[in-house]
């Protein structure tokens, strides 16, 4: 199936630093979502974004869908504790369904 | 409102026995997802309804039965399931064409003993 590769695959930083990580795919895609999730609860949607070369924000979040629709990144600036979790991109290839891919997620744990 | 919400939120079945998930939303959204998600890993998709129709089957085996009875609910029919079927199990919108922001439920954590 199709496949997206997310890195880092977990990241161990101190409070206050800023974070990236990012996704890439072969295929182009029309979607890029990122979502946060806590351990035993859904993925919660933190940024959408549709257009080749948008950037957006969401608080200390920001995320950009890559030019040639093939990559996303996502940053978060000044973490803090509560930023802690898995973090995943997904994404719908273009003249595909309304399947959504997910990449295998970006563990995150910030020191106090 | 951008809720959906899952029952139970914890499933303890036996091998032998019949049990449902269920799943609701109340956003307008006309596609509804299945996902199931091991531990350490992304969620995978099981089944996708658009407009109360099955559009995509993962190729998930038949103990797995889904049900979209309108477009605000969706059922997840369980049947002789097997231990490694133990999972968090997540239900999601959409607006459905041209796809949109999905929205996951808190998920329902299944263990099959």
């Amino acid at each position: 199936g199709q496949q997206l590769n997310q890195s880092p695959q977990s990241m161990f930083i101190q409070e206050g630093e800023d974070v990236s990580m990012n996704c890439t795919s072969s295929s182009i895609f029309n979607t890029w979502l990122w979502y946060k999730q806590d351990p035993g609860e859904g993925p919660v949607l933190l940024i959408a974004l549709y257009k080749a070369g948008e950037l957006t924000s969401n608080g200390r979040l920001t995320a950009q869908f890559g030019i040639t629709r093939k990559d996303s990144f996502l940053n978060i600036s000044a973490s803090i504790p509560s930023d802690v979790g898995i973090y995943f991109c997904a994404g719908q290839i273009q003249g595909g369904s309304e399947k959504l891919v997910f990449g295998k997620g970006t563990k995150l744990t910030v020191n106090p | 409102d951008t809720e959906v919400t899952q029952t139970p939120k914890h499933l303890v079945m036996g091998m032998t026995n019949k049990k449902s998930l269920k799943c609701e939303q109340h956003m307008g959204h006309r596609a509804m997802y299945w996902y199931k998600q091991k531990a350490k890993k992304p969620p995978e998709l099981m089944f996708v309804y658009s407009y109360e129709k099955l559009s995509i089957n993962e190729s998930v085996p038949s103990r797995f039965s889904p049900e979209c009875p309108n477009s605000s609910l969706l059922n997840l029919h369980l049947h002789a399931l097997q231990p490694e079927d133990s999972a968090l199990y997540l239900c999601a919108s959409s607006a459905g064409q041209g796809f949109g922001e999905a929205f996951f439920g808190q998920g329902t954590r299944l263990t099959v003993v």
